[in-house]
């Protein structure tokens, strides 16, 4: 069986500032870890995938996530927020199934 | 490259009516097809996935149907909406290798009355 939990549904953040966005999994097996960005009235877009190479992903617009086996974290990471950041950002894994779990999502909020 | 397109991008349809979208890839062969829905404040909820033409899974038993009449074509349809049926409904292809790996069309929002 494979999951992801995403903490906290919103994460409000200033312009500027860090952004951190939390993703645990389970999975039985090694995983595939995935991010997702979703704009309003879009679909998905892939920000960056784990696939068992280096623990630390950089993505697109500046996003990175590093793999914690020990702590089964998929963490979503951009040292400084910017307004065009704000969107729906999902997390997936993919493990002994067909198909990838998606996450609930977290909704992030940019403060200027 | 590939291209993903999803029509209609909005749909407005009273309860009972029937429902038909269309998704369809361009730019690759024998891709896995996915269909799912996002309801107002909710995650993503799997529908239907298919590995070719005529092999289709349901995930969630309702009043939704899906066919896949050609290689890079897969339609959801239903004979009669719930109000239930209200949301955002998105098509979503992986290379048959990588199904890890979803590419999503733009979204289609169906709102019923």
């Amino acid at each position: 069986a494979q999951s992801v939990t995403q903490l906290g549904s919103h994460v409000s953040v200033s312009e500027g500032a860090l952004v951190l966005l939390r993703c645990n999994y389970s999975s039985s097996v090694p995983p595939y870890l995935f991010w997702y960005v979703q704009y309003p009235n879009q679909g998905l877009q892939l920000l960056l995938k784990y696939t068992s190479a280096a623990t630390l992903v950089k993505g697109i617009n500046g996003f990175e996530a590093e793999f914690k086996k020990s702590e089964t974290s998929f963490h979503l990471t951009k040292p400084s927020a910017h307004m065009s950041d704000a969107a729906e950002y999902f997390c997936a894994v993919k493990g002994g199934s067909y198909i990838p779990t998606f996450g609930r999502g977290t909704s992030l909020i940019v403060h200027p | 490259s590939q291209t993903i397109h999803q029509w209609p991008a909005t749909l407005v349809q009273p309860v009972g009516s029937p429902l038909s979208l269309e998704c369809t890839v361009e730019g690759t062969s024998n891709p896995n097809l996915y269909w799912y829905r996002q309801a107002a404040g909710r995650g993503l909820q799997l529908l239907f996935y298919s590995i070719g033409i005529d092999q289709i899974s349901s995930e969630v038993p309702q009043n939704l149907s899906a066919s896949r009449p050609q290689d890079r074509q897969f339609i959801l349809s239903s004979k009669k909406l719930l109000l239930s049926d209200s949301g955002f409904y998105l098509c979503a292809w992986a290379v048959r290798d990588r199904v890890y790996e979803q590419y999503f069309g733009p979204g289609t929002r169906l709102t019923v009355t």
